[in-house]
């Protein structure tokens, strides 16, 4: 019972650095999200999906890129990493008719220095 | 005005007792509610559904009342275990996809 899983969980980048988080979910949701969680501010929308092959804008985008190329996985890219995108990010899967139910992953700690 | 706010907290309350939260919600269309729970360093989960009738689960109650725009989070009988951060979900008005928004969250600290 794997749910959301989320790679790599913890991960320092010096600023300018690139890499890629990946999440993988195997309750075959048609959505998947990808959230930033800063201290004050609360989950914030990066970027979602709600099928293979589409993608759209959330509330914070900028410096973020994201693919799902197979309806299971959902990665999120970093092409040149700031200090300011220091966080926690977690992804999340639901099912098209519920999509306020969500199952998160555990999260993926990220530095930027 | 923000679409959802919640009192950050936090609420220190002993073992045993009664506490609440609300949270308020600016789009007066919107149509469902939820409340998650987040244990430190964790990922948020589901604790529950809002209803319009108000509904409970063992010791939790959540109410909605749409005229004022919040919904409310009642704990019975507080554990230690209830620690953690509650935020509230609300699910915009039907009709394409809109985004979920979540409350920043309540941090509740039950003490021995």
């Amino acid at each position: 019972n794997a749910g959301v899983t989320q790679t790599p969980k913890f991960r320092v980048l010096k600023t300018g650095q690139s890499m890629t988080l990946l999440c993988a979910q195997d309750m075959n949701h048609e959505y998947m999200y990808w959230y930033r969680q800063d201290p004050g501010m609360g989950l914030r929308l990066i970027h979602y999906s709600v099928g293979e092959g589409t993608t759209a804008k959330g509330e914070v985008p900028d410096g973020y890129n994201v693919s799902r190329l197979k309806k299971q996985n959902f990665l999120l890219g970093l092409e040149s990493a700031a200090p300011s995108q220091t966080s926690v990010y977690f992804c999340a899967s639901s099912y098209v008719r519920a999509k306020n139910i969500q199952y998160f992953g555990a999260g993926t700690r990220l530095s930027v220095l | 005005r923000k679409e959802v706010e919640q009192d950050p907290g936090p609420f220190n309350v002993p073992e045993g007792a009664t506490v609440a939260f609300n949270c308020t919600y600016s789009n007066s269309a919107s149509q469902s509610f939820f409340w998650y729970r987040q244990d430190c360093r964790k990922e948020p989960k589901l604790l529950m559904s809002v209803y319009s009738s108000g509904n409970e689960d063992g010791r939790f109650t959540a109410q909605l009342n749409r005229a004022s725009q919040y919904i409310s989070l009642l704990i019975r009988d507080s554990k230690l275990s209830d620690s953690a951060t509650y935020l509230c979900v609300v699910n915009p008005p039907a009709g394409g996809y809109q985004k979920v928004t979540f409350g920043t969250g309540t941090k509740l600290q039950v003490i021995p």
